[in-house]
C-alpha cells in the first residue's frame, strides 16, 4: 500500500534558523507529492507540490525536491519566521487511484523570536 | 474564486440533534471530499464524490450522511452522533478524482458533541 513517514515533532527553532522536515514515502504507483500546512484553528493549505522525479516545488521560501531514488520529499526553508509556526503534513496521491491523499502524521513547527 | 467555504465554523450539538454541515466551491471542480480530523492527527478521509456521485465511502457510520446536490455544493448530515465524533470536519475539492492532483481544503467546521 501507500504510506508517508514524517519526522515527529515538535521541531523548535529560533527565528532565522534553517528548517528541514524529513518525509519519506512508499507507493504502489507513481505518486504526486505534496506539502500542506495547517495554522492553528484553520484548514489545510497547499504549500507546494511535485508531480515527477527531480521536480522541485517551491513557495513562500519553502522548497522540496522529489527524489525517486531515495523515495523522499524533504521540506526546507533557509530562514524561518515566527509566522511559520504551524503543523506541516507531507502527502502523496497515486495516479489513477481516485486521487486519495495519503498523509504523514504531521510535524509541528514552533519558531521562537 | 479559488476558495472552498464551509459553514458553520463552529457547531455544538447534543446526541439527539440533527444538524448539517455545508461546503461550497466555485472552481469548477468535479471531485469533493469530506475528512475528519482529530487533534494532533492528520485528516482521515470519510467520503469522496466524483461528478456528484458518491464514489468512496470509507466505512463511515450511518449517522453521517453525505449529499451532493450539485457540482458546487456538498453537505454532511449529522444525526445521533456520539461524543467521540467531536472533531474538525474538513471539506476539500479537486479538479477530478481520476488522477493525482492537489486538493483544496476549506477552513473546517469544529464540531462538539455533548
Amino acid at each position: 500500500g501507500n504510506s508517508v513517514t514524517q519526522m515527529e515533532g515538535p521541531v523548535t527553532l529560533s527565528e532565522e534558523a534553517f528548517l528541514t522536515i524529513n518525509c519519506t514515502y512508499t507507493a504502489t504507483g507513481y505518486p504526486s507529492l505534496f506539502w500542506y500546512v495547517q495554522y492553528p484553528g484553520e484548514g489545510l493549505q497547499l504549500l507546494l507540490k511535485a508531480t515527477k522525479a527531480d521536480d522541485k516545488g517551491s513557495n513562500k521560501g519553502f522548497e522540496a525536491t522529489y527524489r525517486k531514488e531515495t523515495t523522499s520529499f524533504h521540506l526546507e526553508k533557509g530562514s524561518v519566521q515566527v509566522s511559520d509556526s504551524a503543523v506541516y503534513f507531507c502527502a502523496l496521491s497515486v495516479y489513477n487511484a481516485g486521487n486519495m491523499l495519503t498523509f504523514g502524521g504531521g510535524t509541528r513547527l514552533m519558531v521562537k523570536p | 474564486d479559488t476558495e472552498v467555504t464551509q459553514t458553520p465554523k463552529h457547531l455544538v450539538m447534543g446526541m439527539t440533534n440533527k444538524k448539517s454541515l455545508k461546503c461550497e466551491q466555485h472552481m469548477g471542480h468535479r471531485a469533493m471530499y469530506w475528512y475528519k480530523q482529530k487533534a494532533k492527527k492528520p485528516p482521515e478521509l470519510m467520503f469522496v464524490y466524483s461528478y456528484e456521485k458518491l464514489s468512496i465511502n470509507e466505512s463511515v457510520p450511518s449517522r453521517f450522511s453525505p449529499e451532493c446536490p450539485n457540482s458546487s455544493l456538498l453537505n454532511l448530515h449529522l444525526h445521533a452522533l456520539q461524543p467521540e465524533d467531536s472533531a474538525l470536519y474538513l471539506c476539500a475539492s479537486s479538479p477530478t478524482s481520476g488522477r493525482a492532483s492537489e486538493q483544496f481544503f476549506g477552513p473546517g467546521t469544529r464540531l462538539t458533541v455533548l
